[in-house]
């Protein structure tokens, strides 16, 4: 089975643009979820999505916003980026058995100028 | 509230030494539990997970973790230290509802030669 895939990998943007990032999860899983990565903040979770439903929200301002298609593929759109928004972006698909670890995709470095 | 704390933020060891990274978790009902290993410039690898099944968990790449609910910790342990162990690791933990994880802010090993 293929991983988890996450489109692009680097991402370069200026203050005030918006970026969308992509998430293809593995074959079957429906659960995504989305975190930030930063230095002095760890892993923050920003929101999962199950069967195209958000479930779950962290507590980011509503800048950050995702949605899940009808295939289980995910975005997470930040619109008037801030030089603080540079981070990694992971996101984790979730299968429906009863062992529920998280699967990571390699991430998309976002450099905000 | 549900939530993890890693003790040690960097933990530096010898080739060869004991690792130990630890991990406690606060819980009202019963956990699921997990490491994670992460290097460079890459996404989250799953270790090892506790699913309520056996107290010790063995994990890939040699590490083990018990699970002590009397002590609500999880560490994680490696007999010799490998230069390739050198990376930072996530404790993280789920509780099967809704799916969100909570993770821990990570250890930074560093592994002396």
């Amino acid at each position: 089975k293929a991983g988890v895939t996450q489109t692009p990998r680097y991402l370069i943007k200026t203050r005030g643009q918006q970026v969308t990032l992509s998430c293809s999860p593995i074959s079957g899983h429906r659960s995504v979820s989305w975190y930030q990565q930063t230095p002095g903040q760890g892993l923050q979770f920003l929101f999962e999505y199950f069967s195209e439903t958000q479930r779950n929200k962290g507590n980011f301002p509503g800048r950050f916003s995702g949605r899940q298609f009808s295939n289980s593929r995910s975005e997470m759109n930040v619109s008037t980026l801030e030089l603080g928004d540079s981070a990694l972006y992971l996101c984790a698909s979730t299968g429906t058995s009863s062992f529920v670890e998280q699967f990571f995709g390699p991430g998309t470095r976002l450099t905000v100028l | 509230a549900q939530s993890v704390t890693q003790l040690g933020s960097h933990v530096s060891v010898s080739e060869g030494a004991l690792v130990l990274l630890r991990c406690n978790y606060s819980s009202s009902v019963p956990p699921y539990l997990f490491w994670y290993v992460q290097y460079p410039n890459q996404g989250l690898q799953l270790l090892l997970k506790y699913t309520s099944a056996a107290t010790l968990v063995k994990g890939i790449n040699g590490f083990e973790a018990e699970f002590k609910k009397s002590e609500t910790s999880f560490h994680l342990t490696k007999p010799s230290a490998h230069m390739s162990d050198a990376a930072e690791y996530f404790c993280a933990v789920t509780f099967n509802t809704g799916n969100q994880f909570y993770f821990g802010t990570g250890t930074s090993l560093t592994v002396i030669p």
